[in-house]
């Protein structure tokens, strides 16, 4: 098993460009979740996905949209990049939601100039 | 809305000694606690985790406590090795929606 993967590893962006970063998992997992991180500032939820056609949104979904239209893939958009989106992005899955472990991808480096 | 404090937000110890990390929670409901261990350029890692029915869960060098009255818990981590040098974050959930919310992370560093 792959477990969660993200596609691309790494990117630069400049203000106003658009982009999708992918998210997959091999672990037949019903709930999907995206997370930004920043220094000194834990893991933000953005968006999330309790199964398969459903979103909902996190603490900082500002900017950000998000599609479940497969069960094992979670697409995270921006669709005008600012410099405030400047961060690392992991997506994670879990099988039951809130009372069951999370497993994280190796995450997203995404640089807006 | 909910949140999660975490301190100490860095932690510096010798090899071998003990690291305590706590953090406090605002949800009364909130009924399961995790914490991750994030190494250097990769996603966090779930290393211990423990649920409202039960006060302390150990595994090996690890342990969590919880005190749900207090509304907080802590991860103590003994014997400590340099290979345990990270960041570490505690969470909790929400009950409403499958979601968790995180502490601000302690950078862990073990001397050698």
């Amino acid at each position: 098993n792959a477990g969660v993967t993200q596609t691309p590893k790494f990117r630069v962006l400049k203000t106003g460009q658009s982009m999708t970063l992918l998210c997959a998992q091999d672990m037949n997992h019903e709930y999907m979740y995206w997370y930004r991180q920043d220094p000194g500032m834990g893991l933000r939820l953005i968006h999330y996905s309790v199964g398969e056609g459903t979103t909902a949104k996190g603490e900082v979904p500002d900017g950000y949209n998000v599609s479940r239209l497969k069960k094992q893939n979670f697409l995270l958009g921006l669709e005008s990049a600012a410099p405030s989106q400047t961060s690392v992005y992991f997506c994670a899955s879990s099988s039951q939601g809130s009372r069951e472990t999370q497993y994280f991808g190796p995450g997203t480096r995404l640089l807006v100039l | 809305g909910e949140n999660v404090e975490q301190h100490p937000s860095t932690l510096s110890v010798q090899e071998g000694d003990s690291a305590v990390i706590k953090c406090t929670y605002s949800d009364s409901a909130s009924n399961y606690f995790p914490w991750y261990k994030q190494e250097l350029g990769k996603g966090p890692q779930l290393i211990i985790d423990i649920r409202s029915n039960v006060g302390e869960k150990k595994d090996q060098r690890i342990a969590v406590t919880l005190n749900k009255t207090a509304k907080h818990f802590s991860l103590h981590i003994t014997e400590t090795q340099p290979e345990d040098s990270a960041v570490y974050f505690c969470a909790a959930n929400v009950n409403q929606g499958g979601k968790l919310i995180f502490g601000q992370g302690t950078e862990l560093s073990v001397k050698p």
